[in-house]
């Protein structure tokens, strides 16, 4: 069964700390995302990877960073966590074609207070 | 701008009562449209893809449709295990894949 992970389902933080999201998927799949999830305003897409050590830009990249070291992680950084930055935070895969499904996580449920 | 737009926001349904749902889309240049549900507290799960205009796809209760500017997610005779949120996204070039803000649906017993 594909699976896509992600490290913390719940986590609460202090405004100022630096947070950082883990996903990992056994899929093989080139591309990575990370979206967050607020009410009202569905999934807006904050940083992909189609590749090993590359990134690009989403809709909403401010106050996030992200690294892809190995082909099956991704991992979003909040190097100093807002409470603007309370959200559902979901990762997704989808493979070397360049349409098709995302799988996504189970998320990540981030509290900064 | 690449946009979608769902309707209702939330629709509260007897169980056996049939509707749909609407996705509306603006978009150059479509590649693919995609209907996700969501569960509380968990992530979106695939449920189908459409790419052109008069296709449809069904599975169990549900039924996806596309037209040239929206698509329907149609149930029929719903369960309550058929309640969750029900998310629309559509890709059109580059990588991106854009969501509408989903339909909470319930249905009750």
């Amino acid at each position: 069964d594909v699976k896509v992970t992600q490290s913390s389902r719940y986590l609460v933080k202090r405004t100022g700390e630096k947070v950082f999201l883990e996903c990992v998927q056994d899929m093989d799949h080139e591309n990575m995302f990370w979206y967050r999830q607020d009410p009202g305003l569905g999934l807006r897409l904050i940083y992909f990877s189609y590749d090993v050590k590359m990134k690009e830009k989403g809709d909403i990249p401010e106050g996030y960073s992200v690294s892809r070291e190995k082909k099956e992680r991704f991992s979003l950084i909040l190097e100093s966590a807002s409470t603007n930055q309370t959200s559902m935070y979901l990762c997704a895969s989808r493979g070397a074609q360049n349409t098709g499904e995302l799988f996504f996580g189970e998320g990540s449920r981030l509290t900064v207070l | 701008e690449d946009q979608v737009t769902q309707s209702p926001e939330a629709l509260r349904l007897q169980e056996g009562e049939s509707s749909s749902l609407n996705c509306s889309y603006t978009v150059s240049g479509l590649r693919g449209l995609f209907w996700y549900r969501q569960d509380p507290g968990k992530g979106p799960e695939f449920l189908f893809t459409l790419y052109s205009a008069g296709e449809e796809k069904e599975k169990e209760r549900l039924k996806a449709t596309l037209t040239k500017k929206e698509s329907f997610l149609h149930i029929t005779a719903p369960k309550p295990e058929d309640s969750a949120t029900y998310l629309c996204a559509v890709q059109a070039g580059g990588f991106k894949t854009i969501f509408g803000a989903g339909t909470r649906l319930f249905v009750k017993a």
